[in-house]
C-alpha cells in the first residue's frame, strides 16, 4: 500500500538554526499538510497545500514557517529560525480530496519528523 | 464553539473484552466523523469513519456509532487485542468560513491488558 515518507526520523538543531523537514506525499494526491504535536499534547494542524499554493494555515504557522514542493514528488518544511517551543513531532499528510471534505477520503499520515531544539 | 473531547486521557481493558472509547462534541454542523489510531513513533493511521446522517458503520472488530442528539460518539473494539493498545484520537470534519477543517480530540491511551 502506497505511504507518506518523511525524513529524517529525528533532527536536532540549535535554537536560532534553520530546518527543513522533508516527506514525500502519496503519488496521486493532490492536497498535503503539516501538522504537529507537541510531547503531551493534541495534534495541532499548521498548514495545508494544494496546486503549489498555501490553501489553509493556523495560527501557529507564522513566518518562520514556509512550505514548498520544489519538484513533483516532495514537499517539505523550513523553519527559519528554530526556537525551543518548536520542538515537537511534525506529521506530514496527504489526501486524495481536501482535508474534511469527503467521507471517503481521509489523510494519510507519514510516521514524523521528531524535531529537538537544543 | 468547535470542540472536539476526549475526555478519557486512557482506559484499560482486558484482552478479549470490549474497548469503548467516547468522544464528545459541541458544533451539530460538523458533517462527518472519524477515528485513528497511532502508535508510537509512527502517524496516526486512518481506522474508521461515520457521516453524519448514519447512526452506526461497522468495519470488522470497530463499531463507531453516533448519538447527534447527545452530540456524542463511540468507538466499540471487540474483541481488543494486544495490537489495539494505541492512542486513539477522534476527529470531526465542519465547513467553517468556506472551509472544510478537521477539528481533533486530544486523544485516549488504550492499554489492552493479557
Amino acid at each position: 500500500e502506497p505511504e507518506v515518507t518523511q525524513t529524517p526520523s529525528h533532527q536536532v538543531t540549535q535554537m536560532g538554526q534553520e530546518v527543513i523537514l522533508r516527506c514525500v506525499p502519496i503519488s496521486n494526491h493532490l492536497y498535503f499538510y503539516w501538522y504537529r504535536q507537541i510531547l503531551g499534547q493534541k495534534v495541532e494542524f499548521l498548514v495545508s497545500f494544494y496546486n503549489n499554493e498555501i490553501s489553509e494555515k493556523s495560527e501557529i504557522f507564522d513566518d518562520q514557517f514556509s512550505v514548498e514542493r520544489p519538484d513533483g514528488s516532495n514537499f517539505t518544511l523550513k523553519i527559519r529560525s528554530t526556537k525551543l517551543e518548536d520542538s515537537a513531532m511534525y506529521f506530514c499528510a496527504s489526501s486524495e480530496d481536501k482535508e474534511g471534505s469527503s467521507y471517503n477520503s481521509p489523510l494519510h499520515f507519514g510516521n514524523g519528523t521528531r524535531l529537538t531544539v537544543t | 464553539d468547535q470542540q472536539v473531547k476526549q475526555n478519557s486521557p486512557s482506559l484499560s481493558v482486558q484482552e478479549g473484552r470490549i474497548s469503548i472509547l467516547n468522544c464528545d462534541y459541541t458544533n451539530s454542523m460538523f458533517d462527518y466523523f472519524l477515528w485513528y489510531k497511532k502508535y508510537p513513533a509512527e502517524g496516526p493511521t486512518f481506522l474508521i469513519s461515520i457521516s453524519s446522517i448514519k447512526d452506526k458503520n461497522e468495519d470488522g472488530r470497530f463499531t463507531v456509532f453516533l448519538n447527534k442528539s447527545a452530540k456524542h460518539l463511540s468507538l466499540h473494539i471487540v474483541p481488543s487485542q494486544p495490537g489495539d493498545s494505541a492512542v486513539y484520537f477522534c476527529a470531526a470534519s465542519v465547513k467553517w468560513i468556506g472551509n472544510y477543517q478537521l477539528i481533533w480530540g486530544a486523544g485516549t491511551k488504550l492499554i489492552i491488558k493479557p
